[in-house]
């Protein structure tokens, strides 16, 4: 495969459950992000990961909670959300974490928080 | 705080039109891109521009950035059903590990 790849395409979770967002990239970038996307609003950061290590965390609530085991994946654990926690959660990589460096999406994963 | 604002919102064209979308913002940026995003899929990098003044043809695909380096444009000459989906305009800033996304354009072009 090619890209970044993300899974699930679709979730719907209870506000107790705990779930998982995984995501992967074929590209040898150095740099991975979470950003959520809901409607009417700006592209959210969420974290920004270089080289497995966390360099920005931008405010988000504890019941999101990043992983990056290496620099090909990264995952986003998922516990105790909310309603308004449903949007469009989207990962993209990039060379390096330089604000000039194109980033590579993948296709997304819908969240549905019932 | 830096803001991308995007303007038109909404614009439903027909085949074969022409239109413009525009990106502004009170800050300067080392680098503007846009991004196209159709329905249920992420959004995929079109061009990236880098120095002022500069203007990029990818097509039927026209992008321009300002001289002061605040702003960019996007044109579309002649429309197609397969231009539909939401421009999504982005700056960078060279040193900055994030880029700032503009509020986006969402574009319908129908037969």
């Amino acid at each position: 495969e090619t890209g970044v790849t993300q899974t699930p395409r679709h979730l719907v979770m209870g506000m107790t459950n705990k779930k998982s967002l995984k995501c992967e990239q074929h590209l040898g970038h150095n740099a991975m992000y979470w950003y959520k996307q809901s409607a009417k609003k700006p592209l959210e950061l969420m974290f920004v990961y270089s080289l497995e290590e966390r360099v920005e965390n931008n405010s988000v609530p504890s019941r999101f909670s990043p992983e990056c085991p290496n620099s090909s994946h990264l995952f986003l654990h998922l516990h105790t959300l909310q309603p308004e926690d449903s949007a469009l959660y989207l990962c993209a990589s990039s060379p390096g974490v330089r604000g000039d460096y194109g980033y590579t999406f993948g296709s997304g994963t819908r969240l549905t928080v019932v | 705080t830096q803001l991308l604002e995007q303007s038109p919102q909404f614009l439903s064209i027909q085949e074969g039109e022409n239109l413009t979308v525009y990106c502004n913002s009170s800050s300067v940026f080392s680098s503007l891109q846009w991004y196209r995003q159709e329905p249920g899929e992420g959004p995929v990098l079109l061009v990236t521009v880098v120095t002022g003044g500069e203007v990029k043809k990818l097509k039927r695909l026209t992008f321009q950035f300002g001289d002061a380096r605040k702003d960019s444009s996007l044109h579309i000459t002649a429309a197609q059903p397969g231009d539909t989906g939401l421009y999504l305009c982005a700056g960078g800033t060279g040193t900055a590990s994030k880029l700032t996304f503009g509020t986006g354009t969402r574009l319908q072009v129908t037969l």
